[in-house]
């Protein structure tokens, strides 16, 4: 299968500060990216869906202002999270797929922890 | 909107024996597609099998089939011979095949899966 990779893979941060996740395909064109976050054992929550080129669409209830996307190439997304705070940490992942008919493949996520 | 309900929260099964996981889902389109996903303790996202909701037939994957039943919006995923390593969150996924959202995933809550030596 394709294959998605994310950094960093761990992250510790003080409250305030910013701090930015990559996330690349490594073997294919990822036309369409997917940011989500999960707590622990709970489900994948949406974040938001960015495509390249354009501005990424959030979901309901997700700052835009405080969850920064990038889309800027075809294998390459990155999410900003801004003054960040306690309550931000948590598992991100994202996942990307190359068309919308094709699978999405995840990321191996990254654990933002906020002091 | 689609939702996706697993209502198993925890499923256990010895090794080399079979366990059915249960997924049910809610949708008024016709053409959509389904997955399973594992998750195991590294939490890397695991495609496990895929159906297209016009195949009639189940999709297999080695010792992973489904059991699909449109009309009942069912989809159900066997595990055969289960295996140590089969140990992980399992989770049921709807994707739309249409429009701009056409690649999202609905997942449900999962299901937490051991398997006992």
């Amino acid at each position: 299968g394709a294959v998605v990779s994310q950094h960093p893979s761990r992250v510790i941060c003080k409250s305030g500060t910013s701090v930015k996740i990559e996330c690349r395909s490594l073997d294919f064109q990822a036309t369409t990216m997917f940011w989500y976050r999960q707590f622990p054992k709970q489900s994948l929550m949406l974040m938001a869906t960015s495509n390249e080129g354009s501005k990424a669409t959030y979901e309901q209830g997700v700052e835009k202002d405080k969850f920064l996307i990038n889309h800027a190439s075809l294998t390459l997304s990155t999410l900003t999270v801004t003054s960040a705070h306690p309550e931000d940490s948590s598992f991100y992942i994202c996942s990307a797929t190359s068309g919308v008919q094709e699978t999405q493949y995840f990321g191996p996520g990254t654990r933002l922890l906020v002091l | 909107a689609q939702t996706v309900t697993q209502s198993q929260p925890e499923m256990s099964v010895q090794e080399a024996e079979t366990v059915t996981l249960s997924c049910t889902y809610d949708t008024s389109e016709s053409d959509y597609y389904l997955f399973w996903y594992k998750q195991p303790p590294s939490r890397q996202m695991i495609l496990v099998i895929r159906q297209e909701a016009y195949k009639q037939q189940n999709a297999t994957e080695n010792r992973f089939s489904v059991n699909f039943q449109k009309a009942a919006k069912s989809f159900s995923l066997k595990i055969s011979d289960s295996q140590l390593g089969d140990a992980a969150m399992y989770f049921c996924a709807y994707r739309s095949p249409w429009g701009t959202s056409g690649s999202r995933l609905t997942f449900g809550e999962g299901t937490q899966l051991t398997v006992n030596p």
